[in-house]
């Protein structure tokens, strides 16, 4: 099975700061990584798709990178709606989601 | 619009069995892979299961293999989840999701808003 380790477990931040959230992979999943957003009592909600790809209608604030085992999700300016729990998830083999990272506003 | 709605939920003792629903509108839900995706009460997601759009294969996380069984209703357009043999531990809202492909796990696009499922004596 593959593990996906992400980090931090939360974090709070200032509007208009750049934060940033790390996830890996116990194994090489190539770009086969999704980032969700979710918020309190809602369904989660795809943000990037593909490791780097933009939803459609998701902010350009958001984005994400990386490859293989080691991936970043930036979010550059962060807004008072942003605050949320984002998990990331792979899809290589099966489908394991990170444990989250819970985002508040300093 | 493009909407899932989720039903069937509640509360079961050990052992038991429940069955959900996932009513799918605005699209064919046989023209989709579909999942289930629970969370426990303030823990993460968890991934449950998985059916191809042709139904020629179903995927299922360790723990609920051989209890938990995926099945899709083309008549009704409906998505549907059968669990048994319920543990405390199968506590959880469950969510199904669209998957953007027809094939394989993928990412999910659509999701319904939840039915909770409360195993407890």
């Amino acid at each position: 099975d593959i593990q996906m380790t992400q980090s931090p477990s939360s974090l709070s931040a200032s509007v208009g700061d750049r934060v940033t959230i790390t996830c890996q992979a116990s194994q090489d999943i190539r770009s086969n990584l999704n980032w969700y957003q979710q918020k309190p009592g809602e369904a989660p909600n795809l943000l990037i798709y593909d490791a780097s790809n933009l939803e459609t209608g998701v902010p350009s604030r958001f984005s994400g990178s990386g490859s293989g085992t080691h991936f970043t999700f930036t979010i550059s300016g962060l807004q008072p709606e942003d605050i949320a729990t984002y998990y990331c998830q792979q899809y290589d083999n099966l489908i394991t989601f990170g444990q989250g990272t819970r985002l508040e506003i300093k | 619009q493009v909407q899932l709605v989720e039903s069937g939920g509640g509360v079961v003792q050990p052992g038991g069995s429940l069955r959900l629903s996932c009513a799918a509108s605005g699209f064919t839900l046989s023209s989709y892979g579909m999942h289930w995706v629970r969370q426990a009460p303030g823990k993460g997601l968890e991934w449950v299961a998985f059916i191809r759009y042709d139904e020629s294969n179903e995927y299922y996380e360790d723990s609920v293999k051989g209890r938990f069984t995926i099945s899709r209703d083309k008549s009704n357009n409906t998505l549907h989840l059968q669990m048994s043999s319920l543990r405390a531990e199968d506590t959880a809202i469950y969510y199904c999701a669209r998957d953007i492909s027809s094939t394989a796990p993928d990412a999910f696009d659509i999701w319904g808003q939840g039915t909770m499922v409360t195993v407890s004596s």
